[in-house]
């Protein structure tokens, strides 16, 4: 069975550094784009971007390209989407999905709030 | 950067009636259109793609239809568990995916 775990709920400051995880499990995970994906609160879903755990090769989508870092350990079968300096408006549920060419599986996403 | 635009933002549609959501992409996209379903506190869950092939285990009242720029999603006999939010998203021209912004479907 296919399956996306994702790291649990974290709180942070503005300013502070955070690195959340993804780990699939049920399928060769090299051979899969894994991508992320921000919602906020009440709004609708923004592709972030993706990777592709085999090679890292990573892209990102315009609006977030230089805000945010993707990296994946394809020995470990995770994911990882990090931020250096959190913002308030970086307070969102981050979902990641495997990509076959559409997005076909999705971890349970992590909830992320920054608030002073 | 190719902008989805679904119609309309929200539906009122009641229990056993039939609901039709629109996906209107900028450019063609061909036939590289998803269709994902996202209940409160859920994930999105994948319902239709290629336009008009169900997922696994998505019941066959769920159809999807068009190409191109136009996209349609039918529901027929909506069930109580159908009420939620539904985003078309296009795989065509990537980087970005762009996803619609939504469409509510809720009880009348």
């Amino acid at each position: 069975e296919v399956q996306l775990v994702q790291s649990g709920p974290e709180v942070k400051k503005p300013g502070e550094s955070l690195k959340i995880a993804c780990r699939g499990s049920g399928y060769i995970f090299s051979s899969y784009w894994i991508g992320w994906v921000r919602q906020m609160p009440g709004k609708g879903l923004e592709w972030m971007g993706s990777i592709y755990p085999a090679d890292s090769d990573t892209r990102y989508s315009p609006s977030f390209q230089g805000q945010v870092t993707i990296s994946a350990d394809k020995s470990i079968g995770t994911a990882y989407l990090q931020w250096n300096s959190l913002q308030a408006s970086d307070t969102a549920m981050y979902y990641c999905a495997r990509r076959s060419t559409y997005h076909d599986y999705w971890g349970q996403g992590t909830l992320v709030t920054v608030s002073s | 950067e190719i902008v989805m635009t679904q119609s309309p933002a929200t539906l009122s549609v009641s229990p056993g009636e039939r609901a039709t959501l629109s996906c209107r992409a900028s450019q063609s996209v061909s036939n590289d259109l998803a269709w994902y379903q996202q209940k409160p506190g859920q994930a999105p869950r994948l319902l239709i793609y290629s336009a008009s092939t169900r997922a696994t285990g998505i019941p066959a009242r769920f159809s999807g239809s068009g190409s191109g720029t136009e996209f349609t999603l039918s529901i027929s006999s909506l069930q109580s568990e159908d009420f939620a939010v539904y985003y078309c998203q296009q795989y065509n021209n990537w980087p970005p995916y762009t996803f619609g912004q939504g469409t509510k479907l809720e009880i009348k």
